[in-house]
């Protein structure tokens, strides 16, 4: 069974970088298929895609994003994080990981139980 | 960017209607990469349908997906309590993938 747990702070102040962490267990995040991936809902409001990786670097963010986004992969420890840096109130939501499968034609079979990041001073 | 559209905002169904729900995208979906997810509060969103019109694994055949080009459709037969909650459509066939904006199904 896939299990998905995002980490980090939960509050960040302005113009600061949020940083959170997904650990994977249940599968790896260096096999072939999988893109792992970032979506973000403030609260009471929708989802937002905020970007993926595959394990061998290859990226695609949403543009709205990109100039703020890092997504990384640590294979040693079976983790993905994510960077957003200068953040503002605007980036305030429940940040969920979340894995695509079979080369991108299963979108987000499986995810986190989200971590909620208040961006405030 | 392709952009999601989701009729109607809020349905007020009984438990044993049937449910309809509508996603309109700007431009055609390529390869009819339209997915379906169900959220509850509190809960991470959970994948219903994908491909326009597969199952996702464990997913109950009151839940069905139709639709291609830029009219998709899901529809749930037979209400049962559980299945009130969001719905949300993303497409996944274009970068940046996007979603709808939701569609709440409450109780009548």
């Amino acid at each position: 069974q896939v299990q998905l747990q995002e980490s980090g702070p939960g509050l960040v102040k302005p113009s600061e970088t949020l940083s959170l962490t997904c650990t994977v267990s249940g599968a790896s995040v260096n096999s072939g298929g999988f893109f792992w991936s970032w979506i973000r809902q403030p609260p009471g409001k929708g989802l937002e895609w905020i970007g993926y990786m595959y394990y061998s670097g290859s990226r695609n963010f949403n543009p709205s994003l990109k100039s703020r986004v890092t997504i990384s992969i640590d294979t040693a420890n079976n983790q993905f994080s994510l960077k957003l840096n200068t953040v503002t109130a605007a980036d305030t939501a429940i940040y969920y990981c979340a894995r695509v499968s079979n080369w991108g034609s299963l979108p987000f079979d499986n995810w986190g139980q989200g971590t909620l990041v208040t961006v405030s001073s | 960017e392709i952009v999601l559209t989701q009729s109607p905002g809020t349905l007020s169904l009984s438990p044993g209607d049937r449910a309809t729900l509508s996603c309109r995208a700007s431009q055609s979906v390529g390869t009819n990469y339209l997915a379906w997810y169900q959220q509850k509060p509190g809960q991470a969103p959970r994948l219903l349908i994908h491909g326009a019109s597969s199952r996702a694994t464990g997913i109950p055949d009151s839940f069905s997906g139709s639709g291609s080009g830029t009219n998709f459709t899901l529809t749930i037969n037979r209400l049962e309590p559980e299945d009130f909650a969001v719905y949300y459509c993303l497409q996944y066939g274009s970068p940046p993938w996007t979603f709808g904006q939701g569609t709440k199904v409450e109780i009548k």
